[in-house]
């Protein structure tokens, strides 16, 4: 069965540049989430949307941004990028009201 | 929003043991799943279990959602069940709120 797919897998970035993640969701799936998942802890939600519109907001930076487009894939946008910035982020996807989230494998940001 | 929390926060078992992991929620919930986090870093759906028991090999869990809390159960543990464990528990399509997890080392 087709999963979550991310990508890049590894990315490795200088302090103030840019990075962006990609989200293809699961076929069908309505609603992306994104995950930040720092050193030691438990993965903490960014943003989401449902049908290609925002539908809820974490603690996401204002350095962050994301976007869901018309093919449901989504991309997560890091500017001016910080040593704490260096995660493990999820991308999930769901098929609406009571079902199962699945996450992707994760996308690992080193920052340098 | 919704609170979740883990125990024991950290659980070290020779290979053969059975284990018992909790989650308590705050909130009611329609959404709770557990996660295994393997040392890649991968989040293993292992159930989507809202309420009721459900069973998957040496795995299983129930979920009390009146009393807002539920098990993990790890039978004959193996090595390769070692990782971190998590409960994470939502409304809705919501995001899902994640505890603080379980580390589980599974000793040979």
């Amino acid at each position: 069965a087709a999963g979550v797919i991310q990508s890049p897998r590894h990315l490795i970035k200088e302090k103030r540049e840019t990075a962006t993640l990609k989200c293809y969701p699961i076929p069908r799936h309505d609603t992306v989430y994104w995950y930040q998942q720092g050193p030691g802890q438990d993965p903490q939600f960014l943003i989401s949307f449902y049908e290609k519109m925002q539908s809820d907001k974490g603690s996401i930076p204002d350095r962050f941004s994301a976007q869901q487009f018309s093919d449901y894939h989504s991309e997560l946008n890091m500017s001016s990028l910080e040593l704490g910035d260096s995660a493990l982020y999820f991308c999930a996807s769901s098929s609406g009201v009571g079902n199962t989230i699945y996450f992707g494998e994760g996308s690992w940001l080193t920052v340098v | 929003g919704i609170q979740v929390e883990q125990s024991p926060p950290d659980l070290i078992l020779q290979e053969g043991a059975n284990s018992t992991l909790r989650c308590n929620f705050s909130d009611s919930v329609n959404n709770l799943q557990w996660f295994h986090q393997n040392p890649w870093g991968q989040l293993i759906n292992l159930f989507y279990i809202p309420s009721g028991t459900k069973q998957n090999g040496r795995l299983s869990a129930t979920t009390v959602a009146t009393e807002r809390y539920s098990l993990l159960y790890i039978s004959s543990s193996q090595t390769t069940d070692s990782g971190v464990y998590f409960c994470a528990s939502g409304f809705g399509n919501e995001k899902l709120t994640f505890g603080t997890g379980t580390r589980l080392t599974i000793i040979p």
